[in-house]
């Protein structure tokens, strides 16, 4: 099955600095991307996505770039708030010739923006 | 538009006692998941339904756990007995197509606390 590894664990940074989240999947047949912000007490959210056919996606302050040769794909954040404080999951999902499947979990990085 | 319901949000039980969940899923949403989620863990699947139907199990602990979505809408996760391992936040997710498309709405989750 997929496997996904998450860097950093724990990221922090000043406020207006930017932040890089790293990950990496193991299945070849991986073709969604999602990004997902937990806040405490809360669940996911999804923040911005990518699929296989396109290699970097923007939204505002946030983008997401992936690498599928070398099987990466790492999320940035620019100009950060305090508000961006939150945990960070990335995930992967294999695609319909691999017979659809559901979301594989990083472990998460803790962002911390300080003031 | 109504998110993802969870009650309860907190569950404080003793060891051997059985649990309920319960989730009302974004109105029009064929798709449900459950996953767990330990502490600094990203969500793991439990189960998928699309509609009434159990597609995806493979990774519910039978003997213990047992989940049901009779009508293809609110769904409820069951365990009896709970064990001290079994501490952690279950996520309830729908999404509007099957596992190959459509984002994920999660709800806050229910936090179990196992004694």
């Amino acid at each position: 099955g997929e496997n996904v590894e998450q860097h950093p664990s724990t990221l922090s940074v000043q406020e207006g600095d930017s932040a890089v989240i790293k990950c990496t999947y193991s299945d070849s047949a991986s073709n969604y991307f999602p990004w997902y912000k937990q806040e405490l007490g809360k669940g996911p959210q999804l923040i911005i996505d990518i699929r296989s056919n396109v290699g970097e996606k923007k939204d505002q302050r946030i983008a997401v770039t992936l690498n599928k040769t070398a099987k990466h794909f790492s999320l940035h954040i620019t100009e950060t708030q305090p508000e961006d404080s939150a945990v960070y999951f990335c995930a992967a999902r294999p695609g319909p010739n691999s017979g659809y499947s559901t979301l594989t979990f990083g472990k998460g990085t803790m962002l911390l923006v300080s003031p | 538009e109504a998110g993802v319901v969870q009650s309860p949000r907190y569950k404080i039980i003793e060891k051997k006692q059985p649990v309920a969940f319960w989730c009302n899923p974004i109105s029009g949403h064929n798709t449900l998941y459950w996953y767990l989620q330990n502490l600094g863990q990203g969500p793991e699947l439990l189960i998928r339904y699309e509609n009434e139907e159990a597609v995806d199990d493979s990774q519910l602990p039978k003997d213990r756990f047992s989940a049901e979505r009779l009508k293809g809408v609110d769904s409820t996760l069951k365990i009896q007995p709970a064990e001290l391992g079994d501490s952690a936040v279950y996520l309830c997710a729908s999404s509007l197509a099957g596992a190959g498309g459509g984002e994920q709405f999660f709800g806050p989750g229910t936090r179990l606390t196992v004694l």
